[in-house]
């Protein structure tokens, strides 16, 4: 299965600001997926991000506050913009499918005051 | 609409004794269902999966049932182990284009020594 890199690990932000998460894969892979885990709550998908086009984002989350880059097959970045401290949660990248299984990043814990 | 749910927040079991949580989805398009455990601070981990054509998995300790027509699936540890201790999650997928995952509310087992 596929290794993920997922940086920062967690970062303390002021609102009102940007954070950019960055996910590594180390090998080419069609579909990227992104995960917000609020505290105490399960994973809820943001949005699919394939290489060349745009991502498909879920109810509830649009690309103005969550912009999305996938400028590769190994590469992919979730901005969270303009944050607030409702914004405080844990980010998570995946990649994978039914026919060859899922693996998470190990997250990122933003804090937001 | 949450179209995955495990109605138990959270169970205790005795070490060695059988751990059996469960989880139920609302979605006959699901054809692929996976169980991950998550620690805090961690990305979530595969555990196991069933695909829909198949009624259990087996792996180790780790043993899932489905029940299509009861649209329920269940994990079953045994032995459990005070290692054991995290989030279980339960994650469904349509597969197809899309192969995203949802998830369910998460059970917090805790294996008493």
């Amino acid at each position: 299965s596929a290794v993920i890199s997922q940086k920062p690990s967690r970062d303390i932000c002021q609102r009102g600001t940007s954070l950019t998460i960055q996910c590594q894969v180390d090998s080419q892979v069609t579909m990227m997926f992104w995960y917000r885990q609020q505290p105490g709550q399960s994973l809820t998908l943001i949005a699919t991000a394939n290489q060349g086009s745009e991502a498909t984002y879920e109810s509830g989350f649009v690309i103005d506050k969550f912009p999305i880059s996938r400028p590769n097959l190994t590469f992919s970045t979730l901005t969270v913009s303009n944050m607030s401290p409702e914004d405080s949660s844990i980010y998570l990248c995946s990649v994978g499918g039914w026919d060859y299984g899922y693996t998470f990043g190990s997250g990122t814990r933003l804090t937001v005051v | 609409d949450q179209q995955v749910k495990q109605n138990s927040p959270s169970l205790s079991v005795q070490e060695g004794r059988i751990s059996i949580l469960n989880c139920d989805y609302t979605n006959s398009m699901f054809d692929y269902f996976l169980w991950y455990k998550k620690y805090p601070a961690e990305g979530p981990t595969f555990l196991i999966s069933i695909s829909s054509i198949k009624d259990k998995n087996e792996d180790g300790r780790f043993t899932v049932f489905l029940n299509k027509s009861a649209k329920h699936l269940s994990l079953h540890i045994v032995p459990s182990q005070p290692g054991d201790s995290a989030v279980y999650f339960c994650a469904a997928s349509a597969g197809g284009a899309t192969n995203k995952l949802i998830f369910g509310t998460g059970t917090l087992l805790a294996v008493q020594p």
